[in-house]
């Protein structure tokens, strides 16, 4: 059963616009949420994070928001470049227990940006 | 340059046989895991270490095995009992305290002859 969900595998979306790339959670037992970015046959590098105890977190074109009522967040990409084409993973940390600071991760959704 | 380090890049495996699979980190980080990916997948961990000399059993453990000697080292050996090696495998660490961020190494392709 999957605890970390991206239900949408591909985004294709025009330069200059906006991205918005989603992910679900099942689990209230999660502290931090985060978000990679990785292109193929590389690491995934980390992109932005956000505390359980906020809603909103930014860091120049990159913006997370958590809704945990819904048990959503979402990333924000504004304005998209084509060098933000690559696969992105969401990832939520386990903040209790044997597995503490383990990571659970979505399935990854493919961003591609069209010039 | 604090980094990690994972080797081979590409890595060729006959049948029964096992292959380690290396990852360095001079980030002095206390914990490092092993991912596994496949394709449309996200990363699943294998193992997870978090002080030198004890590990911990992931979600897909079963045909792996790994040792942690050095805090520095957490090499991953992929036994003949894993009968479906093909992927694509990631080293990554962090530091205990005040570290929710892992930071990945740059993988290293393992393929079976």
């Amino acid at each position: 059963d999957q605890q970390v969900k991206q239900n949408s595998p591909s985004l294709s979306v025009q330069e200059g616009r906006i991205s918005i790339l989603n992910c679900d959670y099942t689990n209230s037992m999660f502290d931090y949420f985060l978000w990679y970015k990785k292109y193929p046959a590389e690491g995934p590098t980390f992109l932005i994070s956000i505390s359980s105890i906020k809603d909103k977190n930014e860091d120049g074109r990159f913006t997370v928001f958590l809704n945990k009522s819904a048990k959503h967040l979402s990333l924000h990409i504004v304005p998209s470049q084509p060098g933000d084409s690559a696969v992105y993973f969401c990832a939520a940390r386990v903040f209790y227990g044997g597995s503490q600071g383990n990571l659970i991760f979505g399935k990854g959704t493919k961003l591609s940006v069209k010039p | 340059d604090g980094g990690i380090t994972q080797s081979p890049k590409y890595l060729f495996r006959k049948e029964g046989q096992n292959v380690t699979l290396s990852c360095e980190q001079n980030l002095n980080h206390d914990a490092m895991y092993w991912y596994r990916q496949d394709p449309g997948q996200g990363l699943r961990l294998i193992y997870y270490s978090q002080i030198v000399n004890d590990f911990q059993k992931g979600d897909i453990a079963e045909g792996y095995s790994v040792s942690r000697e050095k805090k520095e080292s957490f090499p991953l050996t992929v036994t003949s009992a894993q009968k479906n090696p093909t992927a694509f495998y990631l080293c990554a660490s962090r530091p205990l305290s005040g570290g929710e961020t892992q930071y990945f190494g740059p993988g290293t392709r393992l393929l079976v002859l």
